[in-house]
């Protein structure tokens, strides 16, 4: 079945990054945009950025540009997220999701990873 | 950006209720709009795309509609599995937005 797996909780430092992955399976990985969203504590959900296994490019949502990275390794039909000089606000669960269109433009979410916590903790 | 007011924040209803909650978009979002549940703990899962898709394998008893800038979420018959947080997702243009959530609860 179609899935998202995502690597494990991380607890990082003020000032430090994480690089957090996203394994799909089960569709073709180049098909289909990849995003990522997060969820603080008790929050709801934020929209941080996409990229496109395809072609490669990225758009991010403006409150994280410069500080976030988005690659991948298409031999793996993996996705990684990378978020660069950390502070505490940035504890949250993130995830993954597969972009799922029918008309060729945006797309709603399906599904999605399990979800990654990041803690940020001096 | 566009502005996703989702309303009510928190909900509480019995079993076999009738349940709607509604989702304002702050401009024209077209039908580019989906519903998603998310239980405590867990990733969120999809629902409704294109306001008013069932997504395959979810229950009849969901429901969406409206299209422009009001949509519904409904649940025709409120069950116990169905205690959890609802949010709308506007994807008609970038940036992605969502609604701040609705929090069900069973009475």
């Amino acid at each position: 079945q179609v899935q998202l797996v995502q690597s494990g909780a991380e607890v990082k430092k003020p000032g430090a990054s994480v690089k957090v992955s996203c394994r799909a399976s089960g569709y073709a990985f180049t098909s289909y945009d990849i995003n990522w969203v997060r969820q603080a504590t008790g929050q709801g959900l934020e929209w941080m950025g996409w990229m496109n296994p395809n072609r490669g490019n990225t758009g991010f949502a403006q409150k994280f540009q410069g500080r976030v990275t988005m690659t991948l390794n298409t031999s793996i039909s993996t996705a990684y997220m990378e978020l660069s000089s950390l502070r505490s606000e940035d504890t949250a669960v993130y995830y993954c999701a597969r972009e799922y269109s029918t008309s060729g433009d945006l797309g709603w979410f399906d599904p999605w990873g399990q979800g990654t916590l990041v803690t940020v903790s001096s | 950006d566009i502005q996703m007011t989702q309303s009510p924040s928190s909900l509480s209803a019995s079993v076999g209720d009738r349940v709607t909650i509604t989702c304002q978009a702050s401009q024209d979002i077209n039908y580019y709009l989906s519903w998603y549940q998310q239980k405590a703990g867990k990733a969120p899962k999809l629902l409704i795309y294109d306001a008013s898709k069932l997504e395959t394998g979810v229950p009849s008893r969901y429901s969406g509609s409206g299209s422009g800038t009001d949509f519904t979420f409904t649940i025709s018959s409120l069950q116990p599995e169905d205690i959890a947080t609802y949010y709308c997702h506007q994807y008609e243009n970038l940036p992605i937005t969502f609604g701040l959530g609705t929090r069900l609860e069973i009475k």
